[in-house]
């Protein structure tokens, strides 16, 4: 059974602070997802991550992906308050189809001044 | 282009009713996924419908149950409600990218308590 932990699961960050999320899964899988949620909303597409090694960057974070060590982590640079959110990643269950998403549990990052 | 949509928004049963959910998916998508979200569970697979086929089901008991119809558009179904079932229903539509990439969108999500 695939199992996705995320750690830490509460990050409180100052601005300009660098910081960053992981993901372990525990089976192998196709391909890994990072999502936001701000409170009271829905979920946000970040990133998608397919291959070993992949690395994809939009703004202030960077997300990369280990295959081998079913590892991905999202760095964040020089936090501003508009990152407060919840974030998750996501493990494409195995066997699954595109539709089938394993969640960790999400780590809920606060920014402050 | 419009989002995923969810009706409603809002919903408020008691122990023992049923109640349908409705999603309408990005045109064009074909694929549509449902999750449950609780504070005590995270985010839950609950199926995925393509072309109207059930293509995965997750971990729930046979109250939860879902369609799709030819238009795309899912519902989902849960009967005899329990207090447990108190969540967020989302639901996202896929759609394969031709880099071979494919990102779920998810709709605003149906707020479900049941007292």
């Amino acid at each position: 059974e695939l199992k996705v932990e995320q750690n830490p699961l509460f990050l409180s960050m100052q601005e300009g602070k660098n910081y960053t999320i992981y993901c372990n899964y525990s089976t192998t899988s196709d391909r890994l997802y990072w999502y936001r949620q701000d409170p009271g909303k829905s979920l946000e597409s970040l990133f998608v991550l397919l291959s070993n090694g992949a690395v994809k960057q939009e703004g202030r974070l960077m997300a990369s992906l280990d295959t081998k060590a079913r590892l991905s982590t999202l760095h964040i640079t020089a936090a501003v308050h508009d990152l407060s959110a919840t974030y998750f990643c996501a493990v494409l269950n195995y066997g699954g189809s595109q539709g089938n998403l394993i969640f960790g549990k999400g780590t809920k990052l606060s920014v402050k001044p | 282009k419009a989002g995923v949509t969810q009706t409603p928004r809002y919903l408020i049963k008691t122990r023992g009713q049923q109640v349908t959910l409705s999603c309408s998916p990005i045109s064009g998508h074909r694929s549509v996924s449902w999750y449950q979200q609780t504070p005590g569970q995270g985010l839950q697979f609950l199926f995925e419908y393509f072309s109207e086929t059930q293509r995965n089901k997750g971990n729930f008991p046979g109250r939860f149950s879902g369609r799709q119809f030819s238009n795309s558009r899912s519902e989902m179904n849960v009967s005899t409600l329990e207090l447990g079932d108190s969540a967020l229903y989302l639901c996202a539509s896929s759609l394969v990218m031709g880099d071979g990439t494919d990102t779920q969108y998810f709709g605003p999500g149906t707020r479900l308590t049941v007292l």
